[in-house]
């Protein structure tokens, strides 16, 4: 079977820095992807690793570690306005992701 | 430019009756697809459609969910005879069918059956 496993919540100080880790197991590898999704709003993109190591995009990096099938997501420079849910998508087919139920991050002062 | 939209924001309806799902992709865009996401759970992929080619209908979860998308373009998602089971966000996202081929994502349409 195919699973995407990331933690259901998290929480951080305005600031500081946090690591959301997604684990997978699926029948194919075609990348990974984490998306954004503020509550009641669109998921939107935020990075895709295909080979393996660190992506670095401003106060976001993203790690993939395929032997491991492990990414992680780091936030750095914490901000109120980074509360929101981080989706954990692989890509296993040509164009069919899984995508894991997400980790809701809370932000506080 | 504009992005991907979807309508109704909101539908709420009774059990047993038919909605009707409406999805505009990103103008270019080859590749479009629908989920449908559940609270505390991950985006279920329902169907793609890309191009010209037959659409990959593998994840509708019966025969009272249908899709079509005229002209390359629009997308419908009906789902007849509704039940309780199908409230959930139906969200719709294109792509451009090459390269990193990231999705795009409308705001989705909230359903309620009652």
């Amino acid at each position: 079977g195919q699973n995407i496993d990331q933690p259901t919540e998290m929480t951080a100080t305005e600031g500081a820095i946090v690591q959301i880790n997604c684990t997978y197991q699926t029948s194919g590898f075609n990348g990974l992807f984490w998306y954004q999704q503020h509550a009641g709003e669109a998921p939107t993109f935020l990075s895709y690793n295909v080979l393996d190591g660190l992506e670095e995009k401003g106060r976001f990096s993203s790690f993939l570690s395929r032997s491991k099938g492990y990414s992680y997501l780091l936030l750095k420079e914490l901000q109120m306005k980074d509360s929101a849910s981080y989706l954990c998508a692989v890509r296993w087919s040509n164009y069919q992701l899984i995508w894991g139920a997400g980790t809701k991050l809370i932000i506080k002062p | 430019g504009a992005g991907v939209s979807q309508s109704p924001s909101n539908k709420v309806t009774e059990k047993g009756k038919d909605v009707e799902l409406r999805c505009d992709p990103i103008s270019g865009h080859t590749a479009l697809y629908w989920y449908r996401q559940s609270l505390g759970q991950g985006l279920e992929f329902l169907i793609y459609f890309q191009g010209n080619s037959a659409p990959d209908k593998s994840g509708l979860p019966s025969d009272r969910f249908s899709a079509e998308r005229t002209g390359g373009s629009v997308s419908t998602l009906t789902i007849q005879r509704t039940q309780q089971e199908d409230s959930a966000v139906y969200l719709c996202a294109s792509s451009s069918g090459e390269g990193l081929d990231t999705q795009y994502f409308g705001p989705g349409t909230r359903l309620t059956v009652l």
